[in-house]
């Protein structure tokens, strides 16, 4: 079945150590997301890809990056992680054009301790 | 700047008993609306797409409506395996999508 992988599905990492969460998707959709959901919260916008196009959303910290090899995979580096980075980290895929949906990965908990 | 908010914040309706939850929107030209179910721990859920007031959909149990300020969820005789979290989302014409906070909702057996 196509779909959108997140590895991995938990991720514990010590505060100020930088970490890579992945994303993965056989659904061959052009636009990739990050999200970051805390607890009871919305998910928010980190950023996203059009093919290689990147934009970030503006009041994404600068902690937060992002690289795309290529179609299939999307990369989220952490580069110093603070307590407040904790968070489910959400990756998605949509096809561009009117009202595309997305379709959403699993989700990478994320601790800092 | 795009906003979406939903109500009630929680829900909690016995088995059989039919409820709807409120999506409000602004939006800089509406591109589409999204409706989608995110149980505990996992990613959302797509259930539907709405484009234009006056648009419907249903998928079992389920079925949204659109206005030009508002969508509804309308659940019709729910069922314990339907309880989880609505999140309603909007994407505007600069293809930004927005999400609103959710709407918790427990069906009881």
């Amino acid at each position: 079945d196509a779909m959108v992988i997140q590895n991995p599905r938990y991720q514990v990492t010590q505060f100020g150590k930088p970490v890579t969460l992945s994303c993965s998707q056989t659904l061959n959709h052009n636009v990739m997301y990050w999200y970051q959901q805390k607890s009871s919260q919305a998910p928010k916008l980190l950023f996203h890809y059009y093919d290689k196009d990147f934009n970030n959303e503006a009041d994404t910290p600068d902690n937060f990056q992002s690289r795309r090899p290529n179609t299939s995979f999307c990369f989220l580096d952490i580069r110093s992680p603070g307590l407040g980075d904790a968070a489910m980290y959400l990756c998605a895929t949509s096809r561009p054009g009117q009202g595309g949906e997305q379709y959403f990965g699993p989700g990478t908990r994320l601790t800092v301790t | 700047e795009d906003q979406v908010t939903q109500s009630p914040e929680a829900l909690r309706l016995q088995e059989g008993e039919s409820s709807s939850l409120n999506c409000s929107y602004t939006v800089s030209g509406l591109r589409g609306l999204f409706w989608y179910r995110q149980d505990p721990g996992k990613g959302p859920e797509f259930l539907f797409t709405l484009y234009s007031a006056g648009e419907e959909k249903e998928k079992e149990r389920l079925k949204a409506t659109l206005t030009k300020k508002e969508s509804f969820l309308h659940i019709t005789a729910p069922k314990p395996e339907d309880s989880a979290t609505y999140l309603c989302a909007v994407q505007s014409r600069g293809q930004n999508f927005v999400f609103g906070p959710g709407t918790r909702l427990s069906v009881l057996p």
